[in-house]
């Protein structure tokens, strides 16, 4: 069971250029998010998804665009990349409990991260 | 606007004392609060939560309280250990009837560093 596995772990582009950020769980989760994190910053949703075939946007959606057409994967693509998108990217996954009687004893679990440099 | 705020960038406290960890909110929608722990080159990894209907959550050394009139809460971790140094992220999650904690609202973290 690797749980969150994220692809590549570093990437330089210069601005412009596109590339996916890959992102797969093994664990059957219904739920997968993106986030970024920035220095001195928390971590700032991107794009999330409930389950195959549906997305929606997050607090900082611009520029970024997902897809997830099967429920291990969930890439993140960059059209165009731009300096601003500078970062370290999480992906996430999680499953759906009930809140019916409390609170949900699962909660979302993060892969390793990519750092991504925008020249 | 920030609706999670950590006002501590770090925290510096000595081995077999407590930390305490603070964290205050600004939407009163967010039901469900989470603290994650990170260190340096991984993902955050899940710490302790609460639901907004106790004040008190327990889990071995780490305890989390809630005051929702003041709209805070707080992470203590008692005693301290060298190996709880790593970022601490408080994090706020809204009511989602039957769903899961997918859209949360993280604080900018505090940096714990325990000494031994």
């Amino acid at each position: 069971n690797a749980g969150v596995t994220q692809t590549p772990k570093f990437q330089v582009l210069k601005t412009g250029q596109s590339m996916t950020l890959q992102c797969a769980q093994d664990m059957n989760h219904e739920y997968m998010s993106w986030y970024r994190q920035d220095p001195g910053m928390g971590l700032r949703l991107i794009h999330y998804s409930v389950g195959a075939g549906i997305t929606d946007q997050g607090e900082v959606p611009n520029g970024y665009n997902v897809s997830r057409s099967t429920t291990e994967d969930f890439p993140l693509r960059l059209l165009s990349a731009a300096p601003s998108q500078t970062s370290v990217y999480f992906c996430a996954s999680s499953s759906q409990r009930l809140r019916l009687a409390g609170p949900p004893t699962d909660t979302q679990y993060f892969g390793p991260g990519t750092r991504l440099t925008v020249l | 606007d920030q609706q999670v705020k950590q006002n501590s960038p770090s925290l510096s406290v000595q081995e077999g004392r407590i930390s305490i960890l603070n964290c205050d909110y600004t939407n009163s929608m967010f039901d469900y609060f989470l603290w994650y722990k990170k260190y340096p080159a991984e993902g955050p990894t899940f710490l302790i939560s609460i639901s907004s209907i106790k004040d008190k959550n327990e889990d071995g050394r780490f305890t989390v309280f809630l005051n929702k009139s003041a709209k805070h809460l707080s992470l203590h971790i008692v005693p301290s250990q060298p190996g709880d140094s790593a970022v601490y992220f408080c994090a706020a999650s809204p009511p989602i009837i039957g769903g899961s904690n997918y859209k949360l609202t993280f604080g900018k973290g505090t940096l714990l560093t325990v000494n031994p």
